[in-house]
């Protein structure tokens, strides 16, 4: 069966620190990676998707970027975070881009900047 | 831009009762669109997935139902529990790259 892992579970981090969080995925092969950011009083918003290594697209312009350096890794990072740069961040999964592919959440990583 | 709607934002019923939740989206041009599920401080559980030539998708008391030209979604939870209670998010997939806008969510508390 596959299963989804994120880490770290909880970050608290200083406003202009670095950011790296790691998602991976077992039991899959070729998966078609996302990550979403879900920010207190707002919907769960896609920032970034991977149908393949090395191939990432971004959603929404801000000072995060994401990378893909094996099949079923998928990293979200940042230079320097802001303070709006806090939530929950959640990576998913699907097994393709069909009509019939639901999307498999990881467990998220809740992100506090102070 | 796609928009995804859902109401009521909040729902607090008794044990027992059955209740719908409503999802409305304002471009039908869509593949499929998805039910999740998702408990507090936790990621999220698919529970169904309706693709855009369905009207309905059944999984034990949760039933599903899609209008895509009216643009409207209903989730169904017949006899409900307080195992329920979480908060349902509907998304619809709308290009080829899967890629999900949510709607905002309807946080459901189901009492004993």
């Amino acid at each position: 069966s596959q299963t989804i892992h994120q880490w770290p579970a909880t970050l608290v981090q200083p406003v202009g620190s670095p950011l790296s969080l790691e998602c991976t995925v077992e039991g899959t092969s070729n998966p078609n990676l996302y990550w979403y950011r879900q920010a207190a009083g707002r919907g769960l918003q896609l920032l970034f998707y991977s149908v393949g290594i090395g191939q990432i697209s971004s959603e929404v312009p801000q000072n995060l970027s994401a990378s893909r350096p094996q099949d079923r890794q998928f990293i979200l990072s940042s230079k320097k975070l802001l303070l709006s740069d806090s939530g929950f961040y959640l990576c998913a999964w699907s097994k393709g881009t069909g009509l019939t592919d639901t999307q498999y959440f990881g467990p998220g990583t809740r992100l506090t900047v102070l | 831009k796609q928009e995804v709607t859902q109401i009521p934002a909040a729902l607090s019923v008794p044990e027992g009762e059955n209740l719908v939740l409503n999802c409305s989206f304002t471009d039908s041009a869509i593949y499929n669109l998805q039910w999740f599920r998702q408990d507090p401080g936790k990621g999220l559980t698919s529970l169904l997935l309706i693709q855009s030539s369905q009207r309905e998708q059944t999984s034990g008391r949760l039933n599903a139902s899609l209008d895509k030209s009216s643009g409207r979604s209903t989730l169904y939870i017949a006899a409900s529990q307080p195992g329920d209670s979480a908060t349902y998010l509907c998304a619809v997939n709308q290009n080829a790259g899967n890629m999900l806008t949510f709607g905002g969510g309807t946080r459901l508390m189901v009492k004993p």
